[in-house]
């Protein structure tokens, strides 16, 4: 089966960095998104990977490495406004979207 | 505002009734989407559409049905209710099919079944 794997749940403090994996076994690979989904809310996009290596976009980063699987999420300069939802969805060989159950990010002053 | 609505925000029905979730983009976006979110588990796709015209069954489809007469529009429909069907159902949009562009999502609607 498919399958997508984050950490249910992360905390860290105000101003730190903090990185969230993400590792997936799909038949196939189109391409990794990231969302952030804060509590009540819609999801909304943070990134699209489909090649190897880091795309940076301001605080935020993402990684892939198809070889292995792999992406992460890594958030800088944390502020209280990031604890949120960070959900990682997959594109598989028939192009349909595999998402993870999302990582609850909790930050602390 | 452009974006996606969902209507209503929030329901409680009572078990075998019927329901439609509305949905409406301003985006002209070729492909909608139905996903419920339930605690615990990642977004599973109910439905698609491609364009107007068509529709497709995603992962978890029973026991529900869509129409998408024209671009702006996706509507969901619960025939019959039933308490596994309580559940955040998210409406999204997208300018690209094949699921490559990113999704824009509307606000939810919250649906308790008794």
């Amino acid at each position: 089966g498919q399958n997508i794997d984050q950490p249910t749940e992360m905390t860290a403090t105000e101003g730190a960095i903090v990185q969230i994996n993400c590792t997936y076994q799909t038949s196939g690979f189109n391409g990794l998104f990231w969302y952030q989904q804060h509590a009540g809310e819609a999801p909304t996009f943070l990134s699209y990977n489909v090649l190897d290596g880091l795309e940076e976009k301001g605080r935020f980063s993402s990684f892939l490495s198809r070889s292995k699987g792999y992406s992460y999420l890594l958030l800088k300069e944390l502020q209280m406004k990031d604890s949120a939802s960070y959900l990682c969805a997959v594109i598989d060989s028939n192009y349909q979207l595999i998402w993870g159950a999302g990582t609850k990010l909790i930050i602390k002053p | 505002i452009a974006g996606i609505t969902q209507a209503p925000t929030s329901q409680i029905l009572a078990a075998g009734r019927r329901m439609t979730l509305r949905c409406t983009q301003d985006m002209r976006h070729n492909a909608m989407y139905w996903y419920r979110q339930d605690l615990g588990l990642g977004l599973r796709l109910i439905h698609y559409s491609n364009t107007a015209g068509t529709t497709g069954k995603g992962e978890v489809p029973d026991g529900y049905s869509v129409s998408r007469a024209n671009t702006d529009d996706f509507p969901l429909t619960l025939a019959s209710a039933v308490p596994s069907q309580t559940s955040v159902y998210f409406c999204a949009s997208s300018d690209r099919t094949g699921n490559t562009g990113e999704l824009f999502f509307g606000e939810g609607s919250r649906l308790t079944v008794l």
